[in-house]
């Protein structure tokens, strides 16, 4: 099977633009979650899709979205970009019952200029 | 709530020596434990996972870590490291739910000397 894969690699914003972000799962998971990694905060959860739902939430603002498709492709999105939204952004897929084990995706590097 | 403290931002350790990679958690349910590594550039790569059974979880590359209930401790272990080994690993924790929330520790950056 395909791993996670994520669209694109790399991307380079300026303050105040909008960007998102693709994350195709593995063939048959239907649980797709996004993490935002930094050096200093680590890997915190921003939210998880099951079944084009949200299922569960981080603690972030707003400003950050998502949504997941009927195939259970998902997209993030982030409005009006501040500088401290440059991370490494990740998606983790699973088969979405119970505790399953996650499978990352390569992660998105996202600049903030 | 649930929490995870890796107590080593870094531990540098020679080829061929052991290494413990250290991970406490809190939880107020059951939970389910992991341990991930990334390699520079990489996304996370599971390593191995304990949710019942045994206390002494095994995993690939020769990891193999205890889970200590007692202790609310969840330990990486590896009795000889090589190069290869060089990466960040990371603790995380589920609570019993039936659904996915994990929380992630800071990591420890493992680098090993030759």
């Amino acid at each position: 099977k395909a791993g996670v894969t994520q669209t694109p690699r790399y991307l380079i914003k300026t303050r105040g633009q909008q960007v998102t972000l693709s994350c195709s799962p593995i063939s048959g998971h239907r649980s797709v979650s996004w993490y935002q990694q930094t050096p200093g905060q680590g890997l915190q959860f921003l939210f998880e899709y099951f079944s084009e739902t949200q299922r569960n939430k981080g603690n972030f603002p707003g400003r950050f979205s998502g949504r997941q498709f009927s195939n259970s492709r998902s997209e993030m999105n982030v409005s009006t970009l501040e500088l401290g939204d440059s991370a490494l952004y990740l998606c983790a897929s699973s088969p979405g019952q119970g505790v399953d084990t996650q499978y990352f995706g390569p992660g998105t590097r996202l600049t903030v200029l | 709530a649930q929490s995870v403290t890796q107590l080593d931002s870094q531990v540098p350790v020679f080829e061929e020596a052991p290494v413990e990679l250290r991970c406490n958690y809190s939880s107020s349910v059951s939970v389910y434990l992991f341990w991930y590594v990334q390699y520079p550039n990489q996304g996370l790569q599971l390593l191995l996972k304990y949710l019942s059974g045994s206390t002494l979880v095994k995993g690939i590359n020769g990891f193999e870590a205890e889970f200590n209930k007692s202790q609310t401790s969840f330990h990486l272990r590896k009795p000889s490291v090589h190069i290869s080994d060089t990466a960040e690993y990371f603790c995380a924790v589920s609570s019993s739910g039936g659904y996915q929330k994990v929380t992630f520790g800071i990591g420890t950056k493992l680098q090993v000397i030759p």
